[in-house]
């Protein structure tokens, strides 16, 4: 039981190149989300996945897109990376979206350079 | 919407010192309540939760009580170590918002030996 993972861990990009963080979980969880983690801003919901087959924005959107793949996999991409992109990246998953635990990923490690 | 206020921090104590983290919360109805611990490198992992009013959560030698009528639900721990070095979030997931859930900032907790 591996829980949530996402690859890969580390990334360094150029400015206006693309790329995906992929996230996976085995704990057959309908909901998913993505967020982003910057020094002294906590986390920020980028996507979530509340079941699948269905994708919403979360608070910071832009820049962004995600694909719920299948009921275990919820992929992030980056159409052309910008340095305001440089962040942590984590995953994570839940039974529900309503009052349930998050279970989280190790992150994903990104500079935009 | 909804909204969390943790202590900010960096926190410093001595080891075997009374740890007490802050958290307050803005929602409507009946959130749950959540304290999310994130070591260095990793991952934010549950901690404790409580689903309601006057629940005391429990983990770990750490403890918090869902107050509904102060709208807190503060951290504590009457010994630290060293090992409970780490980033401590409080969250909350409700009905509302589309049970999706609201992090604070986090606290940065440091304890030394």
């Amino acid at each position: 039981n591996a829980g949530v993972t996402q690859t890969p861990k580390f990334q360094v990009l150029k400015t206006g190149q693309s790329m995906t963080l992929q996230c996976a979980q085995d704990m057959n969880h309908n909901s998913m989300y993505w967020y982003r983690q910057d020094p002294g801003m906590g986390l920020r919901l980028i996507y979530y996945s509340a079941s699948e087959g269905t994708t919403d924005k979360g608070e910071v959107p832009n820049g962004y897109n995600v694909s719920r793949l299948n009921k275990r996999e919820f992929s992030l991409r980056l159409e052309s990376a910008a340095p305001s992109q440089t962040s942590v990246y984590f995953c994570a998953s839940s039974e529900r979206t309503s009052g349930n635990t998050q279970y989280f990923g190790p992150g994903t490690r990104l500079t935009v350079l | 919407g909804n909204s969390v206020t943790q202590m900010e921090g960096p926190v410093t104590l001595s080891e075997e010192a009374f740890l007490t983290i802050n958290c307050t919360y803005t929602a409507t109805g009946y959130p749950s309540l959540f304290w999310y611990v994130q070591y260095p490198g990793e991952g934010l992992q549950l901690l404790l939760k409580a689903t309601k009013a006057d629940d005391k959560g429990s983990n770990k030698g750490f403890e918090a009580t869902y107050r509904k009528e102060t709208t807190s639900f503060h951290l504590e721990k009457g010994s630290v170590q060293v090992s409970d070095s780490a980033v401590y979030f409080c969250a909350l997931s409700g009905e509302t918002n589309a049970g999706k859930s609201t992090f604070g900032d986090g606290t940065t907790l440091t304890v030394k030996p």
